[in-house]
């Protein structure tokens, strides 16, 4: 069965420092999402994107975070300046937008921020 | 706005013992989905089941079960004869076109320990 993939599954990294995390959605599927996880807490959508732009994003998206589909199979979502408080877990997610089709989420990656 | 409540924030049951995570969601949606996933210790999000606003029909995969009712906007699942494998966090969710193209509004979580 097709599944969504993430790499790295773990990151860690330096304040200031940038990170992309990156995706790989199911291959007939046509929007996407990243979904954070601070330790301990609720699952928070952060953005969606279709049709190669941001259809949707939350208050938690700002300025330093972006995302980018540079090859028509990677997913990448990039913080420019990574602060102690992104420290999460990052899900991707991916659906075909038929309308009826379930949210698969892909395992994660552990973003760590010393 | 989409709201999922999750009222048990943890439970812990003895082994074999049947335990029930209760959701309770808003939205004003008519046409709108619910989740439920499991995420155990390793961090990955499971997803278990969805269900559709316009079927209320209660659903049974195994030791699990849903229970949907539209009129108390509810979604429990029910673990029959829990087993230690079965420790972990459940989130309830949500999508609909109201919060966004299916975007999913999940619950806090009900952290399940089933003591052997």
């Amino acid at each position: 069965e097709p599944e969504v993939t993430q790499t790295p599954s773990h990151q860690v990294t330096q304040m200031g420092q940038e990170v992309i995390l990156r995706c790989v959605p199911i291959s007939n599927h046509l929007y996407f999402y990243w979904y954070r996880q601070i330790l301990g807490q609720k699952v928070e959508f952060l953005v969606s994107f279709y049709n190669n732009e941001i259809s949707e994003k939350s208050e938690i998206f700002d300025d330093q975070f972006s995302v980018e589909r540079p090859d028509g199979s990677n997913f990448t979502l990039k913080i420019r300046s990574t602060k102690l408080e992104d420290s999460a877990m990052y899900f991707c997610a991916s659906i075909t937008g038929s309308g009826s089709d379930t949210q698969y989420f892909g395992p994660g990656t552990r973003l760590t921020v010393l | 706005a989409q709201k999922v409540t999750q009222a048990q924030t943890e439970i812990s049951v003895v082994e074999k013992e049947d335990v029930t995570l209760d959701c309770v969601y808003e939205t004003r949606d008519t046409t709108y989905y619910l989740f439920w996933y499991k995420q155990p210790p390793s961090g990955e999000l499971v997803f278990l089941i969805r269900r559709n606003s316009f079927d209320e029909q209660n659903e049974i995969s195994g030791r699990y079960s849903w229970n949907f009712q539209k009129s108390t906007s509810s979604f429990n699942f029910t673990i029959t004869a829990s087993q230690v494998v079965d420790s972990a966090v459940y989130f309830c969710a949500l999508s609909g076109l109201s919060g966004g193209y299916q975007k999913v509004t999940f619950g806090i979580g009900t952290k399940l320990q089933v003591i052997p």
